[in-house]
């Protein structure tokens, strides 16, 4: 599975579009783009997936790039229950690799 | 929605116990997987199943053994629990095709 590479921390301000940045740039044809976020002291949840065109569902937007190694998660509206740790990986199969993923912190 | 639950919230157990750690899914996911996670490292897969029967080693299985006997339940075994097994648990489910990854909510385990 190809490896993501995401930047550890991120600040929003409350109500602002939240837009978590991840790099895949190894990512082959038939793998899917997941993203989960976890919240503290609970098991990661899905967020939503893409595999080339773009994706929104009722709780964010999934943007991928043309060439798919990069895709960007949007939160159109964050709250401060949307603090998290998100987890961007790339997957055909089982047994991805999580990596440090993001930390978002909203602010007030 | 597919479920995974995990036998216990919290969970506190003496250096040397056996410990079993059960997870049930209830969408006929072949592939089931157990993660441990500690502050500052992430999530660590231990073991996987892709079936009944079958597992294979993650990247930290020493100390840990699993069982699957029907496809619904993954077990985690600790054979004698250590304290630097102290952690937070995570079993998993997974089916492809775009699906992913369901987790449970985790057993945080206490080895004293």
């Amino acid at each position: 599975d190809a490896k993501t590479t995401q930047p550890p921390s991120m600040d929003c301000a409350e109500g602002r579009a939240a837009n978590l940045p991840c790099n895949h740039s190894t990512i082959s044809g038939n793998e899917y783009v997941y993203w989960y976020r976890q919240i503290h002291s609970q098991g990661p949840q899905y967020i939503i997936h893409g595999l080339k065109n773009n994706e929104t569902n009722e709780m964010a937007s999934l943007i991928i790039t043309e060439d798919r190694k990069s895709s960007t998660l949007i939160l159109p509206h964050a709250t401060l229950r949307d603090t998290a740790v998100y987890y961007c990986i790339v997957s055909h199969r089982s047994k991805s690799t999580f990596g440090d993923g993001t930390t978002l912190t909203v602010k007030p | 929605d597919v479920k995974v639950t995990q036998s216990s919230r919290y969970l506190v157990k003496r250096t040397g116990e056996k410990v079993f750690l059960e997870c049930v899914q209830d969408m006929d996911h072949e592939n089931m997987f157990w993660y441990r996670q500690d502050p500052g490292l992430g999530l660590r897969l231990i073991y996987f199943s892709y079936d009944v029967k079958m597992k294979e080693k993650g990247d930290i299985p020493e100390g840990y053994s699993v069982s699957r006997e029907k496809k619904e339940r993954f077990s985690l075994i600790l054979e004698s629990a250590s304290t630097n097994q102290t952690s937070m648990y995570l079993c998993a489910s997974f089916r492809g095709g775009g699906y992913g990854y369901t987790f449970g909510s985790g057993t945080r385990l206490t080895v004293v």
